[in-house]
């Protein structure tokens, strides 16, 4: 079975300041990754994924993670934050085969100060 | 429709009662899932089904909870007995076939136990 942990439920950084959000999966067998973003008051959408091939993946709003096998972790990154970053982000494991349920961190509340 | 859909968006009801929510998912997607996500806390998994195979009911958090699909598409979540602790947003999400495709969200049922 997978799983999946979020350090830190709660990460306050300055605008302007780098974004890292950190992901940490277990799994049995090589996993598929995702980064999905919750806005206030707003539904999840997705962010980002991994599934095969460039461990590097870029994504939506300036937003990349990568995938590093051997610390088994997907952290998302940004270089730069801006206040319309503040939003709540989970990331997610599933694997391959015929029961890929989707298993979701708890998730990190991400505040922007001006 | 183009995405997933679910009623009621709001949801208030007496103690005791019993509710039920709705969820339509992406036609063609084989997975869907129930989530719960209470006030200030992250997602936490009630139900997932996958196509014809037995759903995976390790989420739900007592025999109250019940949810059930009519081959792959609709799905009701039914809450017998509401309790204060019930209250939270329920939210539903589906997926295509496939581990590395990502799950789509609806907006979520808000509902309050009064």
């Amino acid at each position: 079975a997978q799983s999946v942990t979020q350090l830190g439920s709660h990460v306050s950084v300055s605008e302007g300041a780098l974004v890292l959000l950190r992901c940490n999966y277990s799994s049995s067998v090589p996993p598929y990754l995702f980064w999905y973003v919750q806005y206030p008051n707003q539904g999840l959408q997705l962010l980002l994924k991994y599934t095969t091939g460039a461990t590097l993946v870029k994504g939506i709003n300036g937003f990349e993670a990568e995938f590093k096998k051997s610390e088994t972790s997907f952290h998302l990154t940004k270089p730069s934050a801006h206040m319309s970053d503040a939003a709540e982000y989970f990331c997610a494991v599933s694997l391959t085969g015929s029961n890929y349920k989707l298993t979701f961190g708890k998730g990190t509340l991400l505040t922007v100060n001006p | 429709g183009a995405g997933v859909s679910q009623s009621p968006s709001n949801k208030v009801t007496e103690k005791g009662k019993d509710v039920e929510l709705r969820c339509d998912p992406i036609s063609g997607h084989t997975a869907l899932y129930w989530y719960r996500q209470r006030l200030g806390q992250g997602l936490e998994f009630l139900i997932y089904f996958q196509g014809n195979s037995a759903p995976d009911k390790s989420g739900l958090p007592s025999d109250r909870f019940s949810a059930e699909r009519t081959g792959e598409s609709v799905s009701t979540l039914t809450i017998q007995r509401t309790q204060q602790e019930d209250s939270a947003v329920y939210l539903c999400a589906s997926s295509g076939t496939g581990g590395n495709t990502e799950a789509f969200f609806g907006q979520g049922t808000r509902l309050t136990v009064v």
